[in-house]
């Protein structure tokens, strides 16, 4: 079955960059995602990227896909006190019926220290 | 529009009674999804409704969980009877197939916070 791993916690100072890391085990995943969740909020879609891409930037973030290795990163430049959430990791399996399910990792949480 | 809505914000009850969760998806998306969030499991699909019928139900966890789409503007979960390792958050989220969006943006409510003494 799929699985998407995450480390639990990152701390990170106010302008640092952040790099958010994570595995995922489905290789044939057609979109990854990073969903954000601020305090007693739902999951909100950050970013998302295609499979066959290797890179996304959009502003301040940059997702990094190596499908070799099925390893996805999200790097935040210039890391605000309101980036301070937690970041899920996701993506779409592959199958018919399940194209629509997302699997979750458990989420990192982002510390931003002023 | 006002995003997906769940009510209650917070719940808080005593072993064995029954509890029913509410969601109203946004207007006009064909898949509503029930999720628990906990700090050991993490984020678990319960159950999926596409055009309010059943689709998978799989990670309902036993028998006395059950959740029901009478409509397309409106859903329920309901824990009977409930226990305290119930205790959890419990996020709806809805999206739409329409547009032709190919990737799986999810929308989700706030939440309710469950509580199960």
């Amino acid at each position: 079955g799929e699985d998407v791993e995450q480390s639990l916690f990152l701390s990170v100072r106010e302008g640092d960059s952040s790099v958010i890391n994570c595995t995922y085990t489905d290789s044939s995943s057609t979109y990854l995602y990073w969903y954000k969740q601020e305090p007693g909020a739902g999951l909100q879609l950050l970013t998302y990227i295609f499979s066959n891409m290797d890179m996304k930037q959009d502003q301040r973030l940059t997702v990094l896909l190596n499908k070799k290795d099925k390893h996805l990163s999200l790097r935040i430049a210039d890391t605000q006190t309101g980036d301070s959430a937690i970041y899920f990791c996701a993506e779409t399996p592959y199958s018919g019926a399940g194209s629509y399910q997302l699997t979750f990792g458990k989420g990192t949480k982002l510390s931003v220290i002023p | 529009d006002a995003g997906v809505i769940q009510s209650p914000r917070h719940e808080v009850t005593e072993m064995g009674q029954e509890v029913t969760l509410r969601c109203k998806p946004i207007s006009g998306h064909d898949y509503l999804f029930w999720y628990r969030q906990t700090m050991m499991r993490g984020l678990e699909l319960l159950i999926y409704f596409n055009n309010n019928v059943p689709i998978d139900d799989s990670g309902m966890p036993e028998d006395r969980f059950s959740a029901k789409m009478p409509n397309a503007s409106f859903s329920t979960l309901k824990i009977q009877p409930s226990e305290p390792r119930d205790s959890a958050v419990y996020f709806c989220a809805s999206r739409t197939t329409s547009g032709g969006y190919s990737y799986n943006e999810q929308f989700f409510g706030p939440g309710t916070r469950l509580t199960v003494l």
